[in-house]
């Protein structure tokens, strides 16, 4: 496998449940993030990692968690969510650090439904 | 207050045309500016971007042109293929392009008719 693959693709909760979105990197990239897209609106970062450490947490309610247990996984823990958390979960990977200049590699997304 | 506006939600251009997409921001510290392309069920793929040092840069069909007095960049595609039926997504930064201060406009989807 190549790239950043996300798993799963679709995943449809109800708002008492617990699950978690996966993310993995093959690029040898030492950064990685999570965004949010809603409809009709920007993405969203939401959390970046570097070097497995969180370096940038965007004001995201704790009812998202997220784990980083190596430099090529990403997890977004989901607790007790709401409707309007409902939309596409993207991971990103990066080479050299947030503070780099460098294109962002995406996975093909997470599309969450909360009912 | 959206600082990257993409004020054009479509555009539908026929094949082997030109296509335009267009870019606003507000920002006067924004210094590096890249455009994305996704496709329906993928993520965003890196396109093209450029320094504000610059205020063009081309690779291929593709060239982005930034107007730093306007703060505007335009993306050229030509000529258009159906291929590149996308959403394009513009994206800018005013750390010298550091990844977590990425702001992205809301994209504007390209229809090319054959």
């Amino acid at each position: 496998e190549t790239g950043v693959t996300q798993t799963p693709r679709h995943l449809v909760m109800g708002m008492t449940n617990k699950k978690s979105l996966k993310c993995e990197q093959h690029l040898g990239h030492n950064a990685m993030y999570w965004y949010k897209q809603s409809a009709k609106k920007p993405l969203e970062l939401m959390f970046v990692y570097s070097l497995e450490e969180r370096v940038e947490n965007n004001s995201v309610p704790s009812r998202f968690s997220p784990e980083c247990p190596n430099s090529s996984h990403l997890f977004l823990h989901l607790h007790t969510l709401q409707p309007e958390d409902s939309a596409l979960y993207l991971c990103a990977s990066s080479q050299g650090g947030p503070g780099v200049s460098g294109p962002l590699h995406f996975g093909n997304g997470t599309r969450l439904t909360v009912t | 207050d959206q600082q990257v506006k993409q004020n054009s939600p479509s555009l539908s251009v026929q094949e082997g045309r030109i296509s335009i997409l267009n870019c606003d921001y507000t920002n006067s510290m924004f210094d590096y500016f890249l455009w994305y392309k996704k496709y329906p069920a993928e993520g965003p793929t890196f396109l093209i971007s450029i320094s504000s040092i610059k205020d063009k840069n081309e690779d291929g069909r593709f060239t982005v042109f930034l107007n730093k007095s306007a703060k505007h960049l335009s993306l050229h595609i030509v000529p258009s293929q159906p291929g590149d039926s996308a959403v394009y997504f513009c994206a800018a930064s005013g750390s010298g392009g550091a990844t977590n201060k990425l702001i992205f406009g809301t994209g504007t989807l390209l229809a090319v008719q054959p």
